[in-house]
């Protein structure tokens, strides 16, 4: 067990809802990252934040948003999905979101969209 | 743009033998680290070992070796007497040396199972 929690673990739904995907890091650590693993991309990059500020961004598409709260859970928000957001969405966390750091990750949302 | 890759979609080792994972990747940053997670059935990401491109000592943590070849830009995972549980999806990572912000990028996977 990383320490990092991921709700719900499992989500179904259907194409041009929105869903969000909620976080929570490790005890003490500030930062967290959100990451796609899909069968055709991998596993992606999406976002970085740090004690509530944007700090990296990769592959997030626009239909997609994070944020992270002053109690530090985030939650990743997915509109107007398609077939193609089918996926297992990670959270990772870090205590100060450095590259001298190693990123723990939680156990996955495992998104359906039908 | 940093790339990983991972050469071998599956491999196979018996228990107790020995299996070494390729990696190879492709960045002009002098300062970077690199990484093996497992991934088991479970899905659950799971760090298996760390390495830091400015020590020439390459990183061992008890059955998981690896072999850092800065130069040749290749960075392998030996696993020794493997065992059962060593079953999953192994990735290989890249996140380069920066102030403030992090990344990996991961390679494409190599599934490992190991046979009784």
């Amino acid at each position: 067990d990383s320490g990092v929690t991921q709700t719900p673990k499992h989500l179904i739904t259907a194409t041009g809802q929105r869903v969000t995907l909620r976080c929570s890091p490790r005890s003490g650590d500030l930062s967290v990252y959100w990451y796609q693993q899909s069968l055709d991309q991998g596993l992606q990059f999406l976002i970085q934040y740090y004690n509530g500020e944007e700090r990296a961004k990769g592959n997030i598409l626009e239909r997609f948003s994070a944020q992270q709260f002053p109690d530090l859970h985030s939650e990743l928000n997915l509109s107007s999905l398609e077939l193609g957001d089918s996926a297992l969405y990670f959270c990772a966390s870090s205590v100060a979101g450095t590259s001298l750091e190693t990123q723990y990750f939680g156990p996955g949302t495992r998104l359906l969209v039908l | 743009a940093q790339t990983v890759t991972q050469s071998q979609p599956e491999m196979s080792v018996q228990e107790a033998e020995t299996v070494t994972l390729s990696c190879t990747y492709d960045t002009s940053e002098n300062n970077y680290y690199l990484f093996w997670y497992k991934q088991p059935p479970s899905r659950q990401m799971i760090l298996v070992i760390r390495q830091e491109a400015y020590k020439q000592q390459n990183a061992t943590e008890n059955r998981f070796s690896v072999n850092f070849q800065k130069a040749a830009k290749s960075f392998s995972l030996k696993i020794s007497d493997s065992q059962l549980g060593d079953t999953a999806m192994y990735f290989c990572a890249f996140m380069k040396h920066i102030a403030s912000g992090s990344r990996l990028t991961f390679g494409e996977g190599t599934q490992l199972t190991v046979n009784p």
